[in-house]
């Protein structure tokens, strides 16, 4: 089946650990993204990688890294430099990026800092 | 960050009502507008992708409007089913703030739609 997998569902990190999210996509999308999922508030978008060895920074980029040396990876580090990391995190692809796309969204990862 | 408004915050409505909520956004500098379900435990899925001035869209009971002069758009759902229960989210195309090229979906709030039998 052809859609976008994020992994873990659930994530449990201890203050000041660095943590990695995955997200993979078979759909041959150039684009990917990461959101940020906050109670009452809407998405926010993290990091964006028009193509394979390009990212650009969202608007809540501080204290996140990324990585885009696959057209099918997208993988985003939570480090020790966020300031409240504990959120619903979802990734995204399309197409292109124009605009006009739709953005396909994978299920999601829970990140729980303890 | 570029202010998308929608309206109710949440909806409760009866199996076989019709209803409709509002999406506001930023009239000048268009691009698109995009409007997703949102399940619970499922990934968001687009609706509609709109781009012009008047556009109406329609995919079965669901149908949209959009009003980039006065920076509305209306999403109706005609004679609701439970299945219709879900977040219902719009975003506004707009350039990425932080970077020289490149376009980002700004996403309001949602508005939270719940159909009882």
């Amino acid at each position: 089946d052809g859609g976008i997998t994020q992994s873990p569902k659930y994530l449990f990190r201890k203050e000041g650990q660095n943590v990695t999210l995955s997200c993979e996509q078979n759909l041959n999308h150039d684009a990917m993204y990461w959101y940020r999922q906050d109670p009452g508030q809407g998405l926010r978008l993290i990091y964006y990688s028009q193509i394979v060895n390009d990212f650009q920074k969202g608007d809540i980029a501080e204290g996140y890294s990324v990585s885009r040396e696959k057209k099918e990876s997208f993988p985003l580090t939570v480090t020790s430099a966020q300031k409240n990391p504990t959120a619903f995190y979802l990734c995204a692809s399309s197409i292109w990026t124009s605009g006009n796309e739709e953005q396909f969204f994978g299920p999601g990862t829970r990140l729980t800092v303890l | 960050i570029l202010n998308v408004e929608q309206s109710p915050q949440s909806l409760h409505v009866q199996e076989g009502d019709s209803t409709n909520f509002t999406c506001s956004f930023p009239s000048s500098n268009f691009y698109a507008l995009h409007w997703y379900r949102w399940e619970t435990a499922k990934s968001p899925e687009a609706l509609f992708v709109m781009t012009l001035n008047g556009d109406e869209k329609k995919k079965g009971r669901i149908s949209a409007t959009l009003n980039t002069k006065e920076g509305y758009s209306y999403l109706y759902i005609k004679g609701s089913q439970p299945e219709d229960s879900a977040t219902y989210l719009c975003a506004f195309i707009a350039p990425l703030r932080f970077s020289n090229s490149g376009y980002a979906l700004n996403f309001g709030k949602g508005t939270s739609l719940l159909v009882t039998p």
